[in-house]
């Protein structure tokens, strides 16, 4: 079964580094998400995106926030300036272009900042 | 905005027995309610999901249930397995809106007593 793939799984950074999470999303899937979930907390969305452009985006995802898709298989997170609060567990999802359909999520990239 | 709450917070049950898990919602315009498993460290798994149309929907030993005029909807788990225990987070969303966005529960931390 295809699944959304997510690198690295685990990342260590310095407060005030820029980030970049990596995720593979499910090939033929249209509609690309990401959400974060603080420890011990729920998932919060931070951000879709469709036809190459940002479709929503929730009041944590400030300017220091981007998203692209560089190429045809990538969907890329980037935090310009990391605090100490970005810590989490970061998690890229994807679905189908049919109304309705089911995310599925990757297996998420823990982010520790320092 | 959407607005998900879900009791109770943790729930222990005896292998065998049944466990219900419960989630309201604000937004009247919501109309689709997945259900997510998070075991420790791992991604959510959709186990099962319903639309606004259907009042109930049974896959094996799991139902969940939809009432929309009290905006409420519940997971039920019969038979009981330690394989049960994790993390449930119930979502909703307006599927037919493009964007999709999943706004979360808080989670329910289920223990299943072997």
């Amino acid at each position: 079964e295809p699944e959304v793939t997510q690198t690295p799984s685990h990342q260590v950074t310095q407060m005030g580094q820029e980030v970049i999470l990596r995720c593979v999303p499910i090939s033929n899937h249209l509609y690309f998400y990401w959400y974060r979930q603080i420890l011990g907390q729920k998932v919060e969305f931070l951000v879709s995106f469709y036809n190459n452009e940002i479709s929503e985006k929730s009041e944590i995802f400030d300017d220091q926030f981007s998203v692209e898709r560089p190429d045809g298989s990538n969907f890329t997170l980037k935090i310009r300036s990391t605090k100490l609060e970005d810590s989490a567990m970061y998690f890229c999802a994807s679905r189908e272009g049919t109304v309705g359909g089911p995310q599925h999520f990757g297996d998420g990239t823990r982010l520790s900042i320092l | 905005g959407e607005n998900v709450e879900q009791h109770p917070s943790t729930l222990s049950v005896q292998e065998g027995d049944s466990a219900v898990i419960k989630c309201t919602y604000s937004d009247s315009a919501s109309n689709y309610f997945p259900w997510y498993k998070q075991e420790l460290g791992k991604r959510p798994q959709l186990i099962i999901d319903i639309r606004s149309n259907v009042g109930e929907k049974k896959d094996q030993r799991i139902a969940v249930t939809l009432n929309k005029t009290a905006k409420h909807f519940s997971l039920h788990i019969t038979e009981t397995q330690p394989e049960d225990s994790a993390v449930y987070f119930c979502a909703a969303s307006r599927s037919n809106f493009g964007n999709e966005k999943l706004t979360f529960g808080t989670g329910t931390r289920l223990t299943i007593i072997p």
